[in-house]
C-alpha cells in the first residue's frame, strides 16, 4: 500500500524557516517524480514544486522561487521541502504527492504550516 | 498569466448527472494539457479521479468520466450519490508544472 506521511509543520514567525519531510513507503520511491501542493485555510489547491525521480531537476511556482527548495533522499525514501523567509501568505496545509510529469496519483494527509507573529 | 477556471459551485440531485468543466482564461484546453481531476472532502487529502483527460485512477468507479467538451476539459458524474458531495479540482500541465483551477463545490441534494 502506498503511504506518504508528512511532518515538520509548525507555527513560526514571519521570516523564519522550516523543513518539511515526507516519508514514503509501499512503492519504489526512486522511480517516481514527487511534488508538493499547498492549501491555504478555506482556499483551493496550489501546486508548489516537483523533483525528478533522481533529483536532477526541480521546478517551482513563481510565488516561492528563491525561498523554497525541494529535495529528496532516495536511500531514505524521503522527500523534503526547505522553506525560508516565511510570509503570512505561506500559511497552509502542505501535501506531498507521488506522480509524474502530468499527474499526482497518491497524496499524503498533509502538515500544517502557520506563519504568524 | 493564464488562469484555470472552474464553476465555483454546482448542485445535482441524487441519481442525476452533472458535468463540471475546466477552462482557460485565455485559449482552449486540449489533451496536450493532460487535464486531471481530484476530489476532496473537508479536512481530507485530495483523491485522484482522472488523469490524462479520461483515464480513471485505480479504484475510481466508472460513474466518473473525463473528456474534452468544446474548449474545456470536463468531469461527468453519472448516478450521483450523497458521498459525491465534495470539492472537485482540475489541474492542467503547463510545462514546468501543474496549475490547479479554483475548484467546484458540488452539492448533492
Amino acid at each position: 500500500e502506498v503511504q506518504l506521511v508528512e511532518s515538520g509543520g509548525d507555527s513560526v514567525q514571519p521570516g523564519g524557516s522550516l523543513r518539511l519531510s515526507c516519508a514514503a513507503s509501499g512503492f519504489t520511491f526512486s522511480s517516481y517524480w514527487m511534488h508538493w501542493v499547498r492549501q491555504a485555510p478555506g482556499k483551493g489547491l496550489v501546486w508548489v514544486s516537483r523533483v525528478y525521480s533522481d533529483g536532477s531537476s526541480t521546478s517551482y511556482v513563481d510565488s516561492v522561487k528563491g525561498r523554497f527548495t525541494i529535495s529528496r533522499d532516495n536511500a531514505k525514501s524521503t522527500l523534503y521541502l526547505q522553506i525560508n523567509s516565511l510570509r503570512a501568505e505561506d500559511t497552509a496545509v502542505y501535501f506531498c504527492a507521488r506522480g509524474g510529469k502530468t499527474v499526482l496519483d497518491y497524496w499524503g494527509q498533509g502538515t500544517l504550516v502557520t506563519v504568524s507573529s | 498569466q493564464t488562469v484555470v477556471t472552474q464553476e465555483p459551485s454546482f448542485s445535482v440531485s441524487p441519481g442525476g448527472t452533472v458535468t463540471l468543466t475546466c477552462g482557460l482564461s485565455s485559449g482552449s484546453v486540449s489533451t496536450s494539457y493532460y487535464p486531471s481531476w481530484y476530489q476532496q472532502t473537508p479536512g481530507q487529502a485530495p483523491r485522484t479521479l482522472i488523469y490524462s483527460t479520461n483515464t480513471r485512477s485505480s479504484g475510481v468507479p466508472d460513474r466518473f468520466s473525463g473528456s474534452i467538451l468544446g474548449n474545456k476539459a470536463a468531469l461527468t458524474i453519472t448516478g450521483a450519490q450523497a458521498d459525491d458531495e465534495s470539492d472537485y479540482y482540475c489541474a492542467l500541465y503547463m510545462g514546468s508544472g501543474l496549475v490547479f483551477g479554483g475548484g467546484t463545490k458540488l452539492t448533492v441534494l
